[in-house]
């Protein structure tokens, strides 16, 4: 069964401190990796993907993802955390061989940055 | 706002009643998903239409659960006979149809809660 992992219900830094929230992934063939997130009263907003190609990922907001082959992850990442950054955080694959888009959502991580 | 509409924002209805949902994709997109989230979860797929085809369906849209895109523009989720289990966030996305990894555009979601 294909499945994302996030194993930090929440995580705290401090503003100005670089951050990461995790996760790992489970699929038969090459993944296609998504990081999402959501603001209170808000719906999901796209970060950013991993389809293939560099390992490291540029996406909105300054963030960042890395893919792992090896350890299966793919980390969300950003050098300087801020205030505004406090949300919920969605790390999905698509499954292999899907005929559509249609995403499996990890349980999500809450980002709290502290000022 | 040209984003993903969703209507209403809240819903409170008694066990038994039938509920509907709607959601007004953004106009140029041919697809369109609809997901529950519940508290602690990250989205749950549950249907997927391109145009006005509902092409796939999860296990978890039982009996009572029906979905509807007649024009191939606004979406309506019915419940009927709802139950407390189907309390939950109903949250539609769509996107454009030009490749399976395309980023999805959610909406603010339906809240439901069934006393």
């Amino acid at each position: 069964a294909q499945s994302v992992a996030q194993p930090e219900d929440q995580v705290n830094v401090a503003e100005g401190n670089p951050l990461t929230v995790k996760c790992t992934y489970s699929v038969s063939g090459n993944p296609y990796l998504f990081w999402y997130v959501q603001y209170p009263n808000r719906g999901l907003q796209f970060l950013l993907k991993y389809i293939t190609g560099d390992n490291l990922v540029k996406g909105s907001y300054g963030f960042e993802a890395e893919f792992n082959k090896s350890q299966t992850s793919f980390h969300l990442k950003k050098p300087s955390a801020l205030v505004s950054d406090s949300a919920l955080y969605f790390c999905a694959v698509r499954p292999y061989g899907g005929a559509t888009n249609k995403l499996i959502f990890g349980t999500g991580t809450l980002l709290a940055v502290q000022p | 706002d040209t984003g993903v509409s969703q209507n209403p924002r809240h819903k409170i209805t008694k066990r038994g009643q039938n509920v509907t949902f709607r959601c007004d994709p953004i106009s140029e997109h041919n697809r369109l998903y609809w997901y529950r989230q519940t508290l602690g979860q990250g989205p749950e797929f549950l249907t997927y239409f391109q145009n006005e085809a509902q092409l796939e369906k999860s296990r978890l849209l039982s009996d009572r659960f029906s979905a509807e895109r007649p024009k191939g523009s606004f979406s309506t989720l019915e419940i009927q006979r709802t139950e407390q289990g189907d309390s939950a966030m109903y949250l539609c996305a769509s996107s454009l149809d030009r490749d399976l990894n395309e980023k999805l555009f959610f909406g603010s979601g339906t809240q439901l809660s069934v006393l």
